[in-house]
């Protein structure tokens, strides 16, 4: 059981470059997220969705994109790179209960130059 | 607005001793915690959680958390630390869904 998979692991990016990060589930989860995680400010909520199909904003959405075509995939895209978007990148997945937990990948660790 | 706080920033203990890591939370209703720790380079792995019913939850690990509504806390405690429990653990509220809200974490060393 796969469980949540991201990929790269690692990138190196110049500003203004484009990229984007996969996440995909094997869960049949509804519930998906983007985090991103930075020294002394724990994890950050960038984007959400609830369904295929269904996305939103989270608390630091600026520089990001996403879109949900499958229950299984929820790529995160980055248009037009910027230094401060260098940080650690996880996707988590989680059922349609409230009391379930996040299930995380293992991040993707992106530097941008 | 929910928020979570975790004061401690790093914390050191020996092997073999007792430990308390703190989560304060703000949420208007009834809370739905979590914590998680996070091994250098992985992502984060459920340790416990509390959505109702008895205030002390068990975890894997060895660990336990208890939830006291009057000092809107939830402390993460295990009795005797043991030296691959260094990592970081991150306290986290929602009310539902993916409106989740993390601690900034506190990373724990342990000493032999």
């Amino acid at each position: 059981n796969a469980g949540v998979t991201q990929t790269p692991k690692f990138q190196v990016l110049k500003t203004g470059q484009s990229m984007t990060l996969q996440c995909a589930q094997d869960m049949n989860h509804e519930y998906m997220s983007w985090y991103r995680q930075d020294p002394g400010m724990g994890l950050r909520l960038i984007h959400y969705s609830v369904g295929a199909g269904i996305t939103d904003q989270g608390e630091v959405p600026n520089g990001y994109n996403v879109s949900r075509s499958t229950t299984e995939d929820f790529p995160l895209r980055l248009l037009s790179a910027a230094p401060s978007q260098t940080s650690v990148y996880f996707c988590a997945s989680t059922g349609s209960e409230p009391n379930q937990p996040q299930h995380f990948g293992d991040g993707t660790r992106l530097s941008i130059l | 607005a929910q928020s979570v706080t975790q004061p401690d920033i790093h914390i050191t203990v020996s092997e073999g001793a007792s430990l308390e890591l703190r989560c304060n939370y703000s949420y208007g209703a009834t809370p739905y915690l979590f914590w998680y720790v996070q091994s250098p380079g992985q992502g984060l792995q459920l340790l416990l959680k509390y959505f109702s019913g008895d205030t002390l939850v068990q975890g894997i690990k060895g660990f336990e958390a208890e939830f006291k509504r009057s000092q809107s806390s939830f402390n993460l405690r295990k009795p005797s630390v043991h030296w691959s429990d260094a990592a970081e653990y991150f306290c986290a509220v929602t009310g539902g869904y993916q409106k989740v809200t993390f601690g900034i974490g506190t990373k724990l060393q342990v000493i032999p």
